[in-house]
């Protein structure tokens, strides 16, 4: 148990549809990573938040937000999906940005239909 | 794009043996790390080796690192059924992003 959770475990929805994904990071951490995993894809890094400000960016659409709240949890919001959105999606969480370890969530399994 | 990439793709030993594969990434980097990841499931940090680091040992994992050839390998002593999983290598760059390679598939046979 990596002490990161996320929920849900499984997301199923439908085209058009908007969901959030929900990650608290290991207590301690004060920076928060999103990634997404395909087949095709493999695994890209979406987002980082580091005590509640935005510090990077990856491959993240347009479609999707994120935010870190005050007590430093995050959420990733996805909207308008697609079928190719159909994903697990992780979060990590490390003590700061940079040169340290990164410690992932389950992952929340989103399948669109 | 993926900064790194493991080989082999796929990798398939006895229980006992040992398993090695490789990164291989393109630009300069803070550290390297190694992943596990067991069917679908979350990842598992195995190790971190700085980029002023050549080796690095953690149980039966050895980690080395070659900045000059930008490469790095992860050995696995003593395979077990329980090591089964996807292995992947992530470059940890300037910029603070982890990039994943596609990962090595390994498989440890009783």
């Amino acid at each position: 148990d990596s002490g990161v959770t996320q929920t849900p475990k499984h997301l199923i929805t439908a085209t058009g549809q908007r969901v959030t994904l929900r990650c608290s990071p290991r207590s301690g951490d004060l920076s928060v990573y999103w990634y997404q995993q395909s087949l095709d894809q493999g695994l890209q890094f979406l987002i980082q938040y580091y005590n509640g400000e935005e510090r990077a960016k990856g491959n993240i659409l347009e479609r999707f937000s994120a935010q870190q709240f005050p007590d430093l949890h995050s959420e990733l919001n996805l909207s308008s999906l697609e079928l190719g959105d159909s994903a697990l999606y992780f979060c990590a969480s490390s003590v700061e940005p940079g040169n340290y370890e990164q410690y992932f969530g389950p992952g929340t399994r989103l399948t669109v239909t | 794009s993926q900064q790194g990439e493991e080989d082999p793709q796929a990798l398939s030993i006895q229980e006992g043996e040992n398993a090695t594969m490789n990164c291989s990434y393109k630009t300069s980097i803070n550290n390297l790390q190694w992943y596990r990841q067991n069917s679908g499931r979350g990842l598992v940090h195995l190790i971190l080796i700085r980029s002023n680091e050549r080796e690095k040992h953690s149980g039966r994992l050895r980690v080395t690192l070659d900045t000059s050839k930008k490469s790095s390998s992860l050995l696995i002593t003593a395979s077990r059924a329980a090591d089964t999983a996807s292995y992947f290598c992530a470059t940890d760059t300037d910029d603070y992003k982890l990039s994943f390679g596609a990962g090595t598939t390994v498989t440890v046979r009783a």
